[in-house]
């Protein structure tokens, strides 16, 4: 069976800091991986996925299968970063299991 | 990409009773999913709604409890048959040509009296 973990139900960090929001997952199958996000009154969307490699909004992930974790990371956090942050695994019936979610809050 | 929309965007129903919610996609899709999201959880697949076909139930989830129908590729509706206050949840409508990527629809909140 899969399971995804966040660690962390709320995250608080001061504007400018770095940020890194935790994710590790168990799945016997080849992992695809995706971060999603949820703005204040806005629909949940999809931030990032692993197989992209890709920098959005200045956040990157990396997979490491290694340590199975996909952590999302930003070098420098900004006030508009404050969400809802879901990690999320694709399996093989091509359904998403999300994670418990973290909340992050930029203080200012 | 696509845009979905659900409606009713909220709901108060008494213990008993059914609702139905639905779910429109702006373009053709091959997959819609419903999820739920239950106050201070994650999102919960629910099932996949099959064009066409009987929608795929994941586990601890029943066709009687939550029949789904899927008449064409852009629309799905979701029923919460014989309600109870544990059904009180925010129900996600999720669609895309794969699972790979998925457009979520603003969701319908639901409160059972």
């Amino acid at each position: 069976a899969q399971r995804v973990t966040q660690p962390e139900k709320l995250l608080s960090v001061f504007k400018g800091a770095p940020v890194e929001l935790k994710c590790n997952y168990s799945y016997s199958g080849s992992p695809e991986l995706f971060w999603y996000v949820q703005y204040s009154r806005q629909r949940l969307q999809l931030l990032l996925r692993h197989i992209s490699r890709e920098s959005i909004k200045g956040f990157t992930a990396d997979l490491n299968k290694g340590e199975t974790s996909f952590h999302l990371k930003k070098p420098f956090a900004q006030e508009e970063d404050s969400a809802m942050y879901y990690c999320a695994l694709l399996t093989g019936a091509n359904n998403l299991f999300f994670g418990t979610g973290t909340r992050l809050t930029v203080i200012p | 990409s696509a845009v979905i929309s659900q409606k009713p965007s909220r709901d108060i129903c008494q213990r008993g009773t059914s609702l139905t919610i639905q779910c429109q996609v702006d373009s053709q899709v091959t997959m819609m999913f419903w999820y739920r999201q239950q106050p201070g959880q994650s999102l919960t697949l629910i099932a996949t709604a099959n064009q066409g076909s009987e929608a795929t139930y994941e586990s601890g989830f029943v066709i009687d409890k939550f029949p789904i129908s899927r008449p064409n590729l852009t629309f799905s509706t979701l029923t919460v048959s014989n309600m109870s206050p544990e059904d009180s949840s925010i129900y996600l409508c999720s669609a895309g040509v794969s699972g790979y990527e998925q457009y979520f629809g603003p969701g319908t909140r639901l409160t059972v009296t």
